[in-house]
């Protein structure tokens, strides 16, 4: 069946680094944009970051541009989140999301998510 | 930037009709998905481009987008509807998100 599997999250210092990972299965991955979006505890959801089916087209919400970076290894079907300079702001729980549309060219819905891995950025 | 405006909490008795509004400049111009979360849970695509119902997903289930408001609607709710849901839009490549609704059924 499809899913999605997230890892790399734990507890880490204001000011390091960290990456997380999304292995997925069950479906054809690179026919697929992906996304990263978070919650912090007790809060709602804030999308974090999408890339599209190929890589090419890539996009960050404001509060992580230029801190985070999106990547994705079609041939491990597996996506990326590379996380730097960390804050206690970005303490939350990180999904990754499958978008809904087959080889779209922009995003669509978030059809299919994984369970989730936590982040703690606390000294 | 773009906001998604959802009020805070919805209640519904047991087998009646609930709504749960989204509201945006021109909300009706885009598209609009809706997510269920149920606590501990990841969240669930129960609506996606206004009014359009994934695979599984029950047709008590229901939503349409027009001017500046979203509705999204559950009929003859049942207990294991009571969660949190949100609206989601796409807006100049930014992924927005409204504050979500904590639906209870009383």
């Amino acid at each position: 069946q499809v899913q999605l599997v997230e890892s790399g999250g734990g507890v880490v210092q204001p000011g390091g680094s960290l990456r997380l990972s999304c292995a997925a299965s069950g479906f054809t991955f690179s026919n697929f944009g992906m996304n990263w979006v978070r919650q912090a505890p007790g809060k709602g959801l804030e999308w974090v970051t999408f890339i599209r089916y190929d890589g090419i087209n890539i996009y960050y919400a404001d509060s992580v541009k230029g801190r985070f970076t999106i990547s994705r290894d079609n041939s491990k079907n597996t996506l990326y989140l590379q996380m730097n300079s960390l804050t206690p702001e970005d303490t939350a729980v990180y999904y990754c999301a499958q978008d809904r549309q087959r080889s779209g060219s922009y995003p669509d819905a978030f059809d299919i998510w994984g369970q989730g891995t936590m982040v703690t950025v606390s000294s | 930037s773009y906001e998604l405006t959802q009020p805070l909490s919805v209640s519904v008795a047991l087998g009646q009709t609930a709504r749960i509004t989204c509201g945006g400049d021109n909300i009706g111009r885009k598209n609009v998905h809706w997510y269920q979360q149920r606590p501990g849970q990841a969240p669930l695509l129960v609506i996606y481009r206004d009014s359009n119902r994934p695979s599984g997903i029950p047709e008590r289930f229901s939503a349409s987008n027009s001017g500046n408001t979203a509705t999204l609607t559950i009929s003859r709710a049942q207990a294991g509807d009571e969660a949190d849901y949100y609206c989601q839009v796409w807006d100049s490549s930014t992924g927005v998100f409204g504050g979500g609704t904590k639906l209870t059924v009383l």
